[in-house]
């Protein structure tokens, strides 16, 4: 079975801190993707990656970077945390073509 | 825009009843449906991908439908259980091959 690992389940940090979150497979995947769960809306995607050093904006990048130095490992960074970054953030992984996503138990995180 | 719109939002089902919801997308572009899972402190687990207009899938007593053409799916749970309660996620895959999701569907059920 594949597995997603994410790091933190719980993080509460201060607004202005740099936060990491910090995302391992574990299926030698290509693709890797970071998306974010807000109440009464459907998952929104931030950054997505197809390969090493490779790195994609989504949706809503704004606020966010990302890293991609190992195939197995996707770091997602909050440069400056912000209240409007409170929220379910998720991260997946998948081969290509008609494959479906593999998921981490995501982290929710709490921007004080 | 391209919109994913899932119905109901939220479903209260009596146990051993069947029931069904649905996940509207557009009809162009279209390149695959994605049905999820997602219980409470887990992690959202894929039940289907759907490729061709008219496929149906089943995985043990939950089935879906897809009708590209009207661009909507349907995915029906018979003889509900407890363990189905958790977030239904649609998500459209368009030609250029980004996942769109719907705000998903909550079901609840009653023991």
């Amino acid at each position: 079975d594949v597995k997603v690992t994410q790091s933190s389940r719980y993080l509460v940090k201060r607004t202005g801190e740099k936060v990491f979150l910090e995302c391992v497979q574990d299926m030698d995947h290509e693709n890797m993707f970071w998306y974010r769960q807000d109440p009464g809306l459907g998952l929104r995607l931030i950054y997505f990656s197809y390969d090493v050093k490779m790195k994609e904006k989504g949706d809503i990048p704004e606020g966010y970077s990302v890293s991609r130095e190992k195939k197995e490992r996707f770091s997602l960074i909050l440069e400056s945390a912000s209240t409007n970054q409170t929220s379910m953030y998720l991260c997946a992984s998948s081969l290509e073509g008609h494959r479906p996503l593999h998921f981490g138990n995501g982290t929710r995180l709490t921007v004080t | 825009i391209l919109n994913v719109e899932q119905s109901p939002q939220s479903l209260h089902v009596q146990e051993g009843d069947s029931t069904n919801f649905t996940c509207s997308f557009p009809s162009s572009n279209f390149y695959a449906l994605h049905w999820y899972r997602w219980e409470t402190a887990k992690s959202p687990e894929a039940l289907f991908v759907m490729t061709l207009n008219g496929d149906e899938k089943k995985k043990g007593r939950i089935s879906a439908t897809l009708n590209t053409k009207e661009g909507y799916s349907y995915l029906y749970i018979k003889g509900s259980q407890p363990e189905d309660s958790a977030t239904y996620l649609c998500a459209f895959k368009d030609s250029n091959y980004q996942l769109i999701w719907g705000a998903g569907t909550k079901l609840i059920i009653k023991p």
